[in-house]
């Protein structure tokens, strides 16, 4: 199926580790890429390829894929990582796919 | 220096059309693809459609197919997403973004509302 499936929200105390995943049929095909958005601001990307890091990116990024799941791995978490997290995927003929989103709370 | 810089806000009446322009500068035009993404208030990021700066060549969301046109200057270097048949769902933050790798850039985004 053509969707990506995000779960809505999950939350972490600080220093623990927060695992995001994003599901669908297209992701056993295509690579994934992870974007970070703040309020009020353009997303980010954090990690593309399913676990390259762009430069920047903290270490405590980091992105793994297992069939029809990829996973983002915030390791540590901290105050300032509290965003909202979306997959990205773009099929061979161009056209792209957003996950719903995933609200990250750090408390 | 990257700079991707988008017009600014719009307020359209239901039924009309909006054209939203998406200028880069500080990279080679034609070497990344233009993505156009857009984000209702309080909602996620939705796809809308790709365009080759080089060839011109575009794909759109099917949730847009019949409403929504991109078009490119090369001189300028610059995107443009025109969505037709406003309505008030319509509202949202567009973007034009690279969506490239290992490096993607983003325009600041283009508010618009479309209220009678």
């Amino acid at each position: 199926s053509y969707e990506l499936t995000q779960p809505s929200s999950v939350s972490v105390s600080p220093g623990q580790t927060a695992g995001i995943t994003c599901s669908g049929d297209v992701v056993a095909k295509n690579y994934v890429r992870w974007f970070q958005q703040k309020p009020g601001q353009a997303p980010v990307m954090v990690m593309y390829k399913d676990s390259v890091r762009p430069s920047g990116i903290p270490e405590r990024f980091s992105g793994s894929s297992s069939g029809t799941t990829v996973t983002l791995t915030i390791s540590g978490a901290q105050i300032g990582d509290e965003a909202d997290y979306y997959c990205y995927s773009a099929a061979d003929d161009n056209w792209g796919l957003f996950g719903g989103g995933t609200k990250l709370t750090v408390l | 220096q990257v700079q991707v810089v988008q017009s600014g806000a719009e307020v359209k009446k239901p039924g009309a059309s909006v054209k939203v322009s998406c200028k880069a500068s500080g990279y080679t035009f034609t070497s990344n693809y233009i993505n156009w993404v857009r984000q209702a208030p309080g909602q996620g990021l939705e796809w809308m459609g790709i365009i080759n700066p080089s060839g011109g060549s575009k794909t759109y969301a099917q949730k847009f197919q019949g409403r929504i046109t991109l078009t490119r200057d090369t001189s300028p270097s610059t995107v443009y997403m025109e969505l037709s048949s406003l309505t008030s769902e319509d509202t949202a933050v567009y973007y034009c973004a690279t969506l490239s790798t290992p490096d993607d850039y983003w325009g600041q985004g283009t508010p618009v509302t479309v209220s009678s």
